[in-house]
This record gives C-alpha cells, sequence and structure tokens, in this order.
C-alpha cells in the first residue's frame, strides 16, 4: 500500500519569495508521483508530474519538484511566488504498473501568499 | 469547452433522502474516477471504471452506487443520505494507464442537514 506526507499543512509566504512544499510518500512499489494545486472552489489541476528520467521536473506556472528516490520525496519549490499562487497544493502517487490511475493524495498544503 | 463536468455544482438535501450526481467528460477517456474530499480537505478514491467495467471499489459504503451508461459518463447515487455524506465529490478521467494525468471536475458540494 502507498501513503503520502505533506509536512506542513499550512506555508505563509511573502510575494516574491521563495517556497518549498514537502512530500514524501511510502510504497512497496515503484510510483508515478504528481503535484496538483485546487484554487478556491475549483476543482483540481495538474501542476506537474514524475514518471521517469530526469528527477528534476518542471511544471506550469513556473514551480518545479525534485524526486529523490533515496530520501522518497518530491518537494515542490517556486523562486518567486506570487499573490494568485495562494491555494492548496496536493502530492499524490500512482503504482506504476497498476494499469488504472488511482491517486493516493496526500492530505494537502495551503499555501497563502501575502503581499 | 469543460473537460469533465458535474452537475450539480451544490447539493442541499436532507437525512435519509436518495440523491444522484451526474459527471460527463468530453476527454474521449476510458476511465473514469469519483473522489471524496472531506471537509479538512482530505481527498480519497471512492470508485473508478473503465470502459464502463467496474475497476476500482474502494471501502464505501453500499448505500452509494455507481453508473456507467457508457465510457464518457459515470454517475453516483446514494441512497439513504446521512450527515456523515457532507463533502465535496470529484469525478475524473483519464486515459487509462497510471502514467497519464487524471482531470477533475470542478466538484459537487453535497451537504446533508
Amino acid at each position: 500500500a502507498q501513503s503520502v506526507t505533506q509536512l506542513d499543512s499550512q506555508v505563509p509566504v511573502f510575494e516574491e519569495a521563495p517556497v518549498e512544499l514537502r512530500c514524501n510518500y511510502s510504497s512497496s512499489v515503484s510510483v508515478y508521483l504528481f503535484w496538483y494545486v485546487q484554487y478556491p472552489n475549483q476543482g483540481l489541476q495538474l501542476l506537474l508530474k514524475y514518471l521517469s528520467g530526469s528527477t528534476l521536473v518542471k511544471g506550469i506556472n513556473g514551480f518545479e519538484a525534485e524526486f529523490n528516490k533515496s530520501q522518497t520525496s518530491f518537494h515542490l519549490r517556486k523562486p518567486s511566488v506570487h499573490i494568485s499562487d495562494t491555494a492548496e497544493y496536493f502530492c499524490a502517487v500512482s503504482e506504476i504498473g497498476s494499469g488504472y490511475n488511482k491517486l493516493i493524495f496526500g492530505a494537502g498544503t495551503r499555501l497563502a501568499v501575502h503581499p | 469547452d469543460t473537460a469533465v463536468s458535474q452537475t450539480p455544482k451544490y447539493l442541499v438535501t436532507q437525512m435519509g433522502n436518495d440523491k444522484s450526481i451526474k459527471c460527463e467528460q468530453n476527454l474521449g477517456h476510458d476511465t473514469m474516477y469519483w473522489y471524496k474530499q472531506d471537509s479538512k480537505k482530505f481527498l480519497k478514491i471512492m470508485f473508478s471504471y473503465n470502459n464502463k467495467e467496474l475497476i476500482i471499489n474502494e471501502t464505501v459504503p453500499n448505500r452509494f452506487s455507481p453508473k456507467s451508461p457508457d465510457k464518457a459518463h459515470l454517475n453516483l447515487h446514494i441512497n439513504s443520505l446521512e450527515l456523515g455524506d457532507s463533502a465535496v465529490y470529484f469525478c475524473a478521467s483519464s486515459q487509462g494507464q497510471g502514467r497519464t494525468e487524471a482531470f477533475f471536475g470542478q466538484g459537487t458540494r453535497l451537504t446533508v442537514v
């Protein structure tokens, strides 16, 4: 079975500051890794995903994440945040080879960007 | 043009009632899902259908019954609603294999009073 831990439930940050949202996972099998963003009263939108290859993955809106297999982590970063980045961010995994995209989500991290 | 659409967006109903939430996707995907997001924002998969066949059925009360008339539609029917069913329900779709992303609908906020 897989599990995902997002280490911070809330991250306050000032506009134009860098931010890192932390995600660790546990799995007995290899997994794909995803970050989704949820704006208020909206559905989830994919920010980026790691399937294979380079461990540094770039996504939309200037976000990137680095897969670290030895630490089983997939932290999300942005060098300079905007007010519009205020949202809930979810890390998720799905089992490789399962054939279906059963996503296991972390509890989410609320990013609050202040002026 | 909305890729995954759910109706209704809001649903307020009394305990004991039966209600349905509808979902349609126009992406041509062959797999659809229902996820539940509780009041603490925690997301958990409930069901998944692949080409109208049930492939994932998590530990969900049998008051919840998904129905897929075709691969573009996955509806969720809930019988005898309880207070604890209050949540946001998200429909999603993907093109089968786990490598591809899941596209989510806007959610249906169900409030049971």
